[in-house]
């Protein structure tokens, strides 16, 4: 079935230091990609997407490429701040029924 | 922000009594979804909803039953709680296959 798989953390980074979080997917089809983050007592807020092959996500300083070869969608930033700090969530919906995965997240944290 | 509000946002009950969340939303979107976050898990489906009185189940739906009679609201209902259904619950909605957008989150503690 449909899955998403996301490195486990927690993370902990410097200011300033470049961040990768990687997230491998299975489906079927042609799946629409995100990541959303969530920030301590909030609810999950959609951070980037993409829908097709090649698509880079981008908001916030934050990158996504949607790579159908490797299936994979790891989200990139070249400097973190501290309020960076939350948890990331990958995800994944196939189109069929509307239905959406998502990985375990991860936890970062940004010391200065 | 989409406008989705969830009541309450905070209850402690005790084994075997029925508690019921509500989720509000504001965008008439179609599909409505009750996740449950616990740690080590991430989020896990319990029910769905594509349409008014058109619900299904998720991976973890045991225990729990849902009911949309209006396009905006959408309630979980725990029959009989256990300590085990003690967890965050979050409702989404979205309209296409494009986005969710997430309400801010339930707290139930089942002592």
């Amino acid at each position: 079935g449909d899955s998403v798989t996301q490195m486990e953390g927690p993370v902990t980074l410097s200011e300033e230091a470049f961040l990768t979080i990687n997230c491998t997917y299975t489906a079927t089809g042609y799946p629409s990609l995100f990541w959303y983050v969530q920030y301590p007592g909030e609810g999950l807020q959609l951070l980037l997407k993409a829908t097709k092959a090649d698509d880079k996500g981008s908001n916030k300083g934050f990158e996504a490429t949607y790579r159908k070869e490797t299936t994979s969608f790891h989200l990139e930033k070249g400097s973190v701040q501290v309020s960076d700090s939350a948890v990331y969530f990958c995800a994944l919906t196939a189109n069929t029924g509307n239905q959406f995965y998502f990985g375990t997240g991860t936890s970062l944290t940004v010391i200065p | 922000d989409a406008g989705i509000t969830q009541s309450p946002r905070h209850k402690v009950t005790e084994t075997g009594t029925p508690v019921t969340l509500r989720c509000h939303q504001t965008e008439n979107h179609r599909y409505m979804y009750w996740y449950r976050q616990d740690p080590g898990h991430g989020l896990r489906l319990i029910h769905y909803s594509y349409g008014v009185k058109d619900t299904d189940k998720g991976e973890v739906s045991d225990g729990y039953s849902v009911s949309r009679s209006k396009t905006e609201d959408f309630l979980l209902t725990l029959e009989s709680a256990t300590s085990s259904q003690t967890s965050v619950y979050f409702c989404a909605i979205s309209e296409s296959s494009e986005t969710q957008y997430f309400g801010p989150g339930t707290r139930l503690l089942v002592l």
